[in-house]
Order: C-alpha cells, then sequence, then structure tokens
C-alpha cells in the first residue's frame, strides 16, 4: 500500500517568514495529493491539493509543488500569521483512487 | 456543498458499555466512507472503509468485532464500539467522497470519545 512521509514533525518561524513542509509517497500510481489543516480537536480541512498532471499550484500564500519523477511533493506559505498556527497534513490517494493515506503531520507554530 | 454531518460531537461511556457514531452526508450522496481514528498529536489512521450496501473493509489490526460498521444508506455510515474500554479513547473521524471538485474527500466534524 502507499506510504506517506511528511518532514518535518514540528516547525516554528516568526511572523512574516516562509514556511515549507515536504513529503513523499511510495506508490508511484497515486496521483491526487491534499494538504490539510487541522487545529485542535477540529476536523481537516483542505487547504490545497494538486494532481499528477500538474507541477504546481498556488492560491493566494499557499502553493504546492509536485515532483512525480522523485515522488515527493512540498507545501510553501509565504508571509505567515499566527492564525496559520495548526497541524498539517499531506495525503496522497492509492492507486485504487479511493482511500487516503496521511503522513504524519506538521505542528506549526507562528510567532508574533 | 459536500457537508458531512458526524455526532454526537462528544461522549463519555462506562468500560463495557457501546457507543454509536453517526456520519451523513447531508447534500450528496456517499457510496463509500471512511472511519479515522486520532490519537493526541498523532495522524489521522484509517480504520475502515464503508461501501453502501456491502461489508465493510477493515484495514490490519482493526479488530471488525469490535468496531462495528453499517453503511445501510447513500448517506449514513454508523460506527459502533462495542465494550468499550479506556484504551479506545480516542479522536473518531469519518470522511466521505463527494464526487464533485475532483476527488472531494469530506470530513465530519469528529467525535472525541472517552471511555471512564
Amino acid at each position: 500500500g502507499e506510504n506517506v512521509e511528511q518532514h518535518p514533525s514540528t516547525l516554528s518561524v516568526q511572523e512574516g517568514d516562509s514556511a515549507v513542509i515536504k513529503c513523499t509517497y511510495s506508490d508511484s500510481a497515486s496521483n491526487y495529493f491534499p494538504w490539510y489543516k487541522q487545529e485542535l480537536g477540529k476536523r481537516p480541512q483542505l487547504i490545497i491539493d494538486i494532481r499528477s498532471n500538474v507541477g504546481e499550484k498556488k492560491d493566494q500564500r499557499i502553493a504546492v509543488t509536485l515532483n512525480k519523477t522523485a515522488k515527493h511533493f512540498s507545501l510553501h506559505i509565504t508571509e505567515t500569521q499566527p492564525e496559520d498556527s495548526a497541524v498539517y497534513f499531506c495525503a496522497a490517494t492509492d492507486s485504487g483512487y479511493s482511500t487516503l493515506t496521511f503522513g504524519k503531520g506538521t505542528m506549526l507554530l507562528v510567532s508574533p | 456543498g459536500a457537508v458531512v454531518s458526524q455526532h454526537p460531537s462528544w461522549v463519555i461511556c462506562k468500560s463495557g458499555t457501546s457507543v454509536k457514531i453517526e456520519c451523513r452526508s447531508l447534500d450528496f450522496q456517499a457510496t463509500t466512507m471512511f472511519w479515522y481514528r486520532q490519537f493526541p498529536k498523532q495522524s489521522l489512521m484509517l480504520m475502515a472503509t464503508s461501501n453502501e450496501g456491502s461489508k465493510a473493509t477493515y484495514e490490519q489490526g482493526v479488530e471488525k468485532d469490535k468496531f462495528l460498521i453499517n453503511h445501510a444508506s447513500l448517506t449514513l455510515s454508523t460506527l459502533t464500539v462495542t465494550s468499550a474500554h479506556p484504551e479506545d479513547s480516542s479522536f473518531y473521524i469519518c470522511s466521505a467522497r463527494s464526487g464533485t471538485r475532483g476527488y472531494g474527500y469530506t470530513f465530519g466534524s469528529g467525535t472525541r470519545l472517552t471511555v471512564v
């Protein structure tokens, strides 16, 4: 099955700095890679996603890049704000495009 | 669109009792729903995949007789934790594929289960 590795596990930045979270996946047939933001005790919220036919996608301060050859994808947050503080999860579909496999999460702390 | 309702949001039960958690897709039909478990400061771990009208598919290590899943309609899946023990205390979240906006995975709000 699919295996998703995520780094770093914790990330502390100053307000206004950029934050980068990286993930690798194992199943070359995976073709959908969403990123979720989860605040304490709440449901994961989709913040951005990318499909394997695209190398990069951007939505305001958030961007995701995908390198299919290397099987890794990254989340980039620019001009970070304290409200960006949360746990971020990357995920990938399996080859049957049914279940999502999650990374272990990155706790992002943005200090004012 | 693509809203998933989950309840209860939290429940406290005594050891040995059973607890039922409901997951409903409000504005779409969900042929497949997923049940996850999340321990504090950990990731979401898939427990089982629930398909409408058929038996659920459980992940390795998940006891199907302890975590009963029923997906009797296209809008409702239930997870029953039977004979609950303190180690079953966790955050349980359901998810459904809406089929819209690409792969459309939508999460329920989660259920915090505490077994005392």
